[in-house]
């Protein structure tokens, strides 16, 4: 069974400071990661992918995420919020064999100018 | 826009009632994937069809059913509804080759 975690229902940070949002997960075999973002009324947006290769992978709009394969982390950065990074963001995971997406809980990313 | 497109974007129809949710993939996209959004349960994987065959099912109630037609559009047929199952319903798409998957806008199901 493949599972995520998001351990914070909500992250605040003043506009110009770093954003971090966390996301562990479980697989059973190889995993394939996303980032996706949501606001409100809206439908899912892709951000970035680990597939395989290089642990930091850049995706839209400045976000970053780094995978770690010993701690089973995929953590979402962006070196510098904006108030329009305001939004609910969604970790998925599944094996490199199985097409179905498991999804975190979400965290709500509040950006205050 | 990621292209796919849903409709309708609002249903609000009663308990015991039948509904059809559509769903058009991306251009080119020959999977279809449903899932059902709610405040208790989070985002669900649903079912997904690859080139109009069934591939994977996930958390599915029997009183609902998906197909996938020739054309690649998709619907997802929901009875006897039930007042747990108002959500917020995502079809999302992918190539075959292509590992994201891209959502349309949803359609929120109100039953009352």
């Amino acid at each position: 069974a493949q599972s995520v975690a998001q351990p914070e229902d909500q992250v605040n940070v003043a506009e110009g400071n770093p954003l971090t949002v966390k996301c562990t997960y479980s697989v059973s075999g190889n995993p394939y990661l996303f980032w996706y973002v949501q606001y409100p009324n809206r439908g899912l947006q892709f951000l970035l992918k680990y597939i395989t290769g290089d642990n930091l992978v850049k995706g839209s709009y400045g976000f970053e995420a780094e995978f770690n394969k010993s701690q089973t982390s995929f953590h979402l950065k962006k070196p510098s919020a904006l108030v329009s990074d305001s939004a609910l963001y969604f970790c998925a995971v599944r094996d490199y064999n199985d097409y179905k997406l498991s999804f975190g809980a979400g965290t709500t990313v509040t950006v205050r100018a | 826009d990621s292209g796919v497109t849903q409709t309708p974007k609002h249903l609000i129809t009663a308990t015991g009632q039948r509904v059809t949710l559509r769903c058009s993939p991306r251009s080119g996209d020959l999977s279809v994937y449903w899932y059902q959004q709610s405040l208790d349960q989070g985002l669900q994987f649903l079912i997904q069809y690859y080139n109009g065959e069934e591939r994977a099912k996930g958390n599915i109630l029997e009183r609902f059913s998906a197909q996938q037609f020739p054309d690649l559009h998709s619907e997802l047929n929901l009875s006897s509804l039930e007042l747990g199952d108002s959500a917020l319903y995502f079809c999302a798409s992918s190539a075959g080759t292509s590992y994201e998957q891209y959502f349309g806008p949803g359609t929120r199901l109100t039953v009352t």
